[in-house]
């Protein structure tokens, strides 16, 4: 099945230490998204990519950066993750006119 | 106001209840409606995908979207436990790239 997969699904850093989440997909969609969700919120997004073209949120922090080396490939880089930083990191994928799917997330918690 | 309102629950049913899910939003201009459904520990999960007004059945899911109230509703038949989640409404904007604003979700428990 064609599907949206994120490695690790559970991630444990300490403050500080630099941590990468993967996302990879075989729906060849050309956007790929990164949210934040914490307990009991909705996702919130943090940046997306637009085939090459990285588009970030006004309100997301320094700390988080992405790199899409091809279609099917997206990363979430935490530069120096603070305990507010703990939370589920999603990745999403769509195209023009197809709803936005959903990996299963990577729950980080920071020691 | 927040541009997506949404009870977050929780909501308690007893199974094969009817349930009623609802949002409502404040911008006329958004028109691509949908409805996710995530289990704990899990990515949210597409149900329903629906444009302008009107609605939209799929097995015991109905969805309802009323442009004239900005309100957007999902109806769910003879509930069942394994529908325990939380339910997440959402609303595409940004044209070409998709992008999407998020109610707060409803947790949902349907009580054998």
């Amino acid at each position: 099945d064609a599907m949206v997969i994120q490695n690790p699904r559970y991630q444990v850093t300490q403050f500080g230490k630099p941590v990468t989440l993967s996302c990879s997909q075989t729906l060849n969609h050309n956007v790929m998204y990164w949210y934040q969700q914490k307990s009991s919120q909705a996702p919130k997004l943090l940046f997306h990519y637009y085939d090459k073209d990285f588009n970030n949120e006004a309100d997301t922090p320094d700390n988080f950066q992405s790199r899409r080396p091809n279609t099917s490939f997206c990363f979430l880089d935490i530069r120096s993750p603070g305990l507010g930083d703990a939370a589920m990191y999603l990745c999403a994928t769509s195209s023009l006119s197809q709803p936005q799917h959903f990996g299963d997330g990577t729950r980080l918690s920071i020691l | 106001q927040k541009e997506v309102e949404q009870d977050p629950g929780p909501l308690s049913v007893p199974e094969g209840a009817i349930v009623s899910l609802n949002c409502t939003y404040s911008n006329s201009a958004f028109q691509y409606f949908m409805w996710y459904r995530q289990y704990s520990r899990k990515g949210p999960e597409l149900l329903m995908y629906t444009y302008s007004s009107g609605n939209k059945e799929d097995g015991r899911f109905t969805a309802q979207v009323d442009k004239s109230s900005k309100y957007i509703s999902l109806f769910i038949r003879d509930s069942q436990p394994s529908d325990s989640a939380t339910y997440l409404c959402a609303i595409r904007y940004g044209g070409a790239t998709n992008k999407l604003i998020f109610g707060t979700g409803t947790l949902l428990a349907v009580q054998p």
